[in-house]
């Protein structure tokens, strides 16, 4: 069965400098995956997703994310980051089963 | 025009009783699921529906019962209502397999 990991529960960055949100699958074919943020008492909004083809990928709100198979990741990237991108991320992986599993989560702070 | 809509937005209610949440998508999509987040944002998924047919139905207490009525509806029903049902329930729907989520907005449920 495939699962998502994010190993930092809390990062913070100050505002201007470059952020990077790391996420880490098992799945043994190749799997979808995707990033979605989260702002508070809001749903879930789709940053961006690989499914196949390059390996970088671009998504909204100058976010990128590269899929890199030998170690089994798909860490999510963004040169400078604003105020407003304060909010929980989220890695999730889908396996073409309709089942799409989300990681724990990172809550993303942002210093002035 | 709102792609995912769930209501209510709230709920506030005691143990025992039943209630329901309500979801329906304008988007045209043919699989529409139940997400649960509990209070350390960890998001679990509980059903998936694909054109009105139950197709994943995690380990989910029977109390639970989802209904699809149509492929752009799906309401969740909850009887016996217990404190560890509180919770943020996600609506969310998709076009095919392992496609892009597409969430509303969450609806607060909090048992007292």
């Amino acid at each position: 069965a495939q699962s998502v990991t994010q190993p930092d529960i809390h990062i913070t960055v100050s505002e201007g400098a470059s952020l990077e949100l790391r996420c880490n699958y098992s799945y043994g074919a190749t799997p979808y995956l995707f990033w979605y943020v989260q702002s508070p008492g809001q749903g879930l909004q789709l940053l961006l997703k690989y499914f196949s083809g390059d390996t970088l990928v671009q998504g909204i709100k100058g976010f990128e994310a590269e899929f890199k198979r030998s170690q089994s990741s798909f860490n999510l990237r963004k040169p400078s980051v604003h105020w407003s991108d304060a909010a929980e991320y989220f890695c999730a992986v889908g396996a073409g089963d309709d089942k799409i599993i989300f990681g724990k989560g990172t809550r993303l702070h942002i210093l002035p | 025009d709102t792609a995912v809509s769930q209501t209510p937005k709230y709920l506030v209610t005691q143990m025992g009783n039943d209630k329901s949440i309500k979801c329906e998508q304008n988007l045209g999509h043919d699989t529409m699921y139940w997400y649960k987040q509990d209070s350390k944002k960890f998001l679990k998924i509980m059903f998936s529906y694909n054109n009105k047919e139950l197709i994943i139905n995690e380990t989910v207490p029977n109390r639970f019962s989802p209904k699809s009525p149509d492929k752009a509806h799906l309401n969740l029903h909850i009887n016996s209502l217990e404190l560890g049902d509180s919770a943020v329930y996600f609506c969310a729907s998709s076009q095919v397999e392992a496609s892009p989520l597409h969430f509303g907005n969450g609806t607060r449920l909090t048992v007292t």
